[in-house]
């Protein structure tokens, strides 16, 4: 099982619509996590963090954890075109020191 | 959020060649600074942990003398890629981080192609 786990998708919305992305982890001792987005050929940029259960909300961006579920989620609403990206899940996990392990990404495309 | 500046931001070389990136924190003092490695349609791969003032911390499977890491100060990391093959083509990214809980701020990454 790997330690972060996301649906590679790619998932398709169409303007305006929820797009919901999801994440599980496998260390229940986790502590930290985040989402990033990273366009094609780019670097990726933070987009939010969280650390304990429930409902974080950033402009169209809202956060959801669920440590006893062990799942974190995405939820961008309103979705632009430009939201078109890759969404990378990162979690500070219990053993893994001071670095963030990554998930695989889920490519997320907003359709006109 | 950190401000983290990676050169070049892409690079060609010649196969048997050696490559240096540079990773600078431009705004704290990082005494730790990682390195990723990622190619197409794939996630970031960790490679290794640089530590300033002491030797990095490799993540298993990557060879420790071919990707040389040095972070002689707290604001600069350098990874060399020494006798670079074209499968050492990928994009390299390192990060910052503020605390063991915090987040992880990108620099722009490097491109490199091996021809």
């Amino acid at each position: 099982q790997k330690e972060v786990e996301q649906n590679s998708g790619p998932l398709s919305v169409p303007e305006g619509a929820i797009a919901s992305l999801n994440c599980t982890y496998s260390d229940r001792g986790s502590q930290s996590f985040f989402w990033y987005r990273q366009y094609s050929g780019k670097s990726p940029e933070l987009i939010m963090s969280i650390y304990s259960n429930g409902d974080k909300e950033d402009g169209r961006f809202t956060a959801q954890l669920n440590k006893a579920s062990q799942y974190v989620s995405l939820l961008i609403r309103d979705s632009q075109p430009s939201d078109s990206a890759t969404y990378l899940c990162a979690v500070k996990t219990a053993g893994g020191g001071n670095k963030l392990t990554f998930g695989t990404g889920t490519q997320l495309k907003v359709e006109l | 959020g950190a401000v983290v500046s990676q050169h070049p931001s892409w690079v060609i070389c010649k196969s048997g060649t050696s490559v240096k990136i540079e990773c600078r924190s431009l705004d704290f003092q990082a005494t730790t600074m990682f390195w990723y490695r990622q190619f197409p349609k794939q996630s970031l791969m960790l490679m290794a942990t640089s530590n300033e003032g002491s030797k990095a911390t490799y993540e298993q499977g990557v060879e420790k003398d071919k990707f040389l890491i040095n972070h002689a100060s707290l604001t600069l990391s350098t990874l060399t890629v020494t006798s670079a093959h074209p499968e050492d083509s990928s994009f390299y990214i390192c990060s910052v981080k503020q605390g063991a809980n915090t987040e992880a701020f990108f620099g722009q990454g490097t491109r490199l192609t091996v021809v």
